[in-house]
């Protein structure tokens, strides 16, 4: 089955620190990956995705690889603020025919918190 | 253009009774899933509604139930609440067509299940 495996603890870093969060997965067939985020007492928010090797997702200045080779998507970006502040999730959907359309599998979740 | 809504925004039952919580879905959107997150866990799928029937599911007992209408809300049912149906549920809406490469659920604020 499918599964998804998040770097564990939380992350505290300082302002304008380089950030990196590590997303691993097994999938059957071809995935699409994202990433959301969870800000304290909020639903989802998609932060970004790719749909096929190599491609890169990016938004906010947050970016992720797709990764056959080593089946990781890991999130990463240059410089965090405090407004960064949040839990992140790595998820996965595959569209094998006549499944669900997109559900996600989800990662554990890894709470990111920056201080000034 | 109107996002995934849910309500009630808490809830709180006694272990053995009925629950119903309800979500509207993005405009323009034809699928609905559920998600049960835990608290500290990631979200776990529930299920899946497209065009009014259930369309896939995961590992959740048959006491979990639920509805598509023809304006593509739905509604989740809970009968027998336990303890441990404690937990954030979250609705999450998609656009479902054939050929498209990734299906992107947006979610909802959740609904905040609490069992006693």
């Amino acid at each position: 089955g499918n599964s998804v495996t998040q770097m564990e603890g939380p992350v505290t870093l300082s302002e304008e620190a380089f950030l990196t969060i590590n997303c691993t997965y097994t999938a059957t067939g071809y995935p699409s990956l994202f990433w959301y985020v969870q800000y304290p007492g909020e639903g989802l928010q998609l932060l970004l995705k790719a749909t096929k090797a190599d491609d890169k997702g990016s938004n906010k200045g947050f970016e992720a690889t797709y990764r056959k080779e080593t089946t990781s998507f890991h999130l990463e970006k240059g410089s965090v603020q405090v407004s960064d502040s949040a839990v992140y999730f790595c998820a996965l959907s595959t569209n094998a025919g006549g499944t669900s359309y997109g559900k996600l599998t989800f990662g554990q979740g890894t709470i990111l918190t920056v201080h000034p | 253009e109107t996002g995934v809504t849910q309500s009630p925004t808490h809830l709180i039952k006694t272990r053995g009774q009925q629950v119903t919580l309800r979500c509207s879905s993005q405009s323009g959107h034809n699928t609905v899933s559920w998600y049960q997150q835990a608290l500290g866990q990631g979200p776990q799928f529930i299920f899946q509604y497209y065009r009014e029937e259930e369309n896939g599911r995961g590992n959740f007992p048959p006491r979990f139930s639920g509805l598509q209408f023809p304006n593509y809300s739905s509604e989740l049912n809970v009968n027998a609440l336990e303890l441990d149906d404690s937990a954030l549920y979250l609705c999450a809406s998609s656009l479902a067509a054939s050929g498209r490469a990734s299906y992107e659920q947006y979610f909802g604020p959740g609904t905040r299940l609490t069992v006693t």
